[in-house]
């Protein structure tokens, strides 16, 4: 079955630190640029972070220098280490597969989601 | 940044009512334009890549249009599951893709 399964959320303290995973099954990896996208609870959609096929890393200003994204394909899994985290953190965390038509990009498939909660 | 606009932010609509959302880009992005269904607890959901093309799996209800700055999801006869919140995206700005802030369809 091609699914993403996220893992590693949790409660944590303002100024902690989480580590998220994210294991990709039934499609090969390494062929795919991967996003974090988050949405706090009944909130929107905000884009992350994206690591390409080619270990290119990019991030969203609220987060660059905090987070860190990495694959690892041999094991064909995602990461996502959040340092000094805040409570503007606190929020469903996806792991998502991009996919291309010609050269416009989509998500096209979504892990169930990992809920990230900083609070004292 | 991109930034993207829908209207309405939340539509009441009957069974079988025909319903248009729209969502308007900060600057042109040609047809670089997706459209998410997301249901409560559950992930979003690829609906419409690329302005229009519709997803394997999608009633044919669904449709999407426009390009540059100004874009449509119309669904043609509304069904009971589709009471959702709908999302669009850019993905021009390669890799910030930015959505837009939903638009909640509920039932009259």
């Amino acid at each position: 079955e091609v699914q993403l399964v996220e893992s590693g959320g949790g409660l944590i303290q303002p100024g902690g630190s989480l580590r998220l995973s994210c294991a990709a099954s039934g499609f090969t990896f390494s062929n795919y640029d991967m996003h974090w996208v988050r949405q706090v609870t009944g909130k929107g959609l905000e884009w992350v972070s994206t690591i390409g096929t080619g270990a290119d890393t990019y991030y969203a200003d609220s987060v660059k220098g905090r987070f860190t994204i990495a694959r690892e394909n041999a094991k064909n899994s995602l990461y996502l280490q959040m340092n000094s985290l805040t409570a503007g953190d606190t929020a469903i965390y996806y792991c998502v597969r991009v996919d291309y038509d010609i050269l416009i990009a989509y998500y096209d498939l979504w892990g169930q989601g990992t809920l990230v909660t900083v609070s004292s | 940044d991109i930034q993207m606009t829908q209207s309405p932010s939340s539509l009441s609509a009957s069974i079988g009512d025909r319903v248009t959302i729209t969502c308007r880009a900060s600057q042109s992005i040609g047809r670089y334009l997706n459209w998410y269904q997301q249901k409560p607890g559950k992930a979003p959901k690829l609906l419409i890549a690329a302005a229009s093309t519709l997803q394997s799996g999608v009633p044919s209800r669904f449709s999407g249009s426009g390009s540059g700055t100004d874009f449509s999801l119309t669904i043609s006869s509304l069904q009971p599951e589709d009471f959702a919140v709908y999302y669009c995206q850019q993905s021009y700005a390669n890799p910030m893709y930015t959505f837009g802030q939903g638009t909640k369809l509920e039932i009259k």
